[in-house]
């Protein structure tokens, strides 16, 4: 069975710029969060999508927004990008009705921000 | 306010020997739920052990045990006859609902280093 996978693995942007990043979930899950992994605050929850609505949702400015798609695969965007946005973004997927430490993560993507 | 320390931002351990990671976790919900993953330098998170607030016994995953005790809300990590691959970063974490909640609550993370 495939693994969580996400593209792009590295991206770099600069100020202002948007971004869109894409991941697709181990097949049949339909949970898919999405986190932020920086040096100094660590992993904070952006936001978790289940059958194309948000679940829950982070404490991120409105910059922050995602979507899910009809096959379960997400995508999250950030725009106007800040040098602050440089982090590993993190998404991991789970099976409804699963135990909750049954999340099982992609790899990230390494967003550089200049 | 919900939160998880982890006091030891560097760990080094003999290869073969035990070690202790240590967390502190902070809520005031009744269920609750509390993981270690762990981050190699390839960025993934690996799921390594989990332990649910009215658990009776601490959870146990192989080589990985977690000492919980709920009255001074610790969760330790203990790794027995560590390995060189155990050397990465180590995160405690926090469901706030020990059911479906997938939103967790992360600390900074202790990083190990396995010497040979």
């Amino acid at each position: 069975k495939a693994g969580v996978t996400q593209t792009p693995r590295y991206l770099i942007k600069t100020r202002g710029q948007q971004v869109t990043l894409s991941c697709s979930p181990i097949s049949g899950h339909r949970s898919v969060s999405w986190y932020q992994q920086t040096p100094g605050q660590g992993l904070q929850f952006l936001f978790e999508y289940f059958s194309e609505t948000q679940r829950n949702k982070g404490n991120f400015p409105g910059r922050f927004s995602g979507r899910q798609f009809s096959n379960s695969r997400s995508e999250m965007n950030v725009s106007t990008l800040e040098l602050g946005d440089s982090a590993l973004y993190l998404c991991a997927s789970s099976l409804e009705g699963s135990s909750p430490y049954e999340q099982y993560f992609g790899p990230g993507t390494r967003l550089t921000v200049t | 306010a919900q939160k998880i320390t982890q006091t030891q931002p560097g760990m080094f351990v003999q290869e073969k020997e035990a070690v202790t990671l240590d967390c502190t976790y902070d809520t005031s919900d009744p269920s609750y739920g509390l993981f270690w993953y762990k981050q190699p330098s390839s960025g993934e998170m690996i799921f390594l052990i989990y332990q649910g607030s009215y658990d009776q016994q601490n959870a146990t995953e192989g080589r990985y045990s977690l000492n919980f005790q709920k009255a001074r809300k610790s969760a330790n990590l203990v790794i027995s006859a560590s390995q060189l691959g155990d050397s990465a970063m180590y995160f405690c974490a926090m469901s706030p609902n020990a059911g479906n909640n997938r939103k967790l609550i992360w600390g900074l993370g202790t990083s190990l280093a396995v010497n040979p």
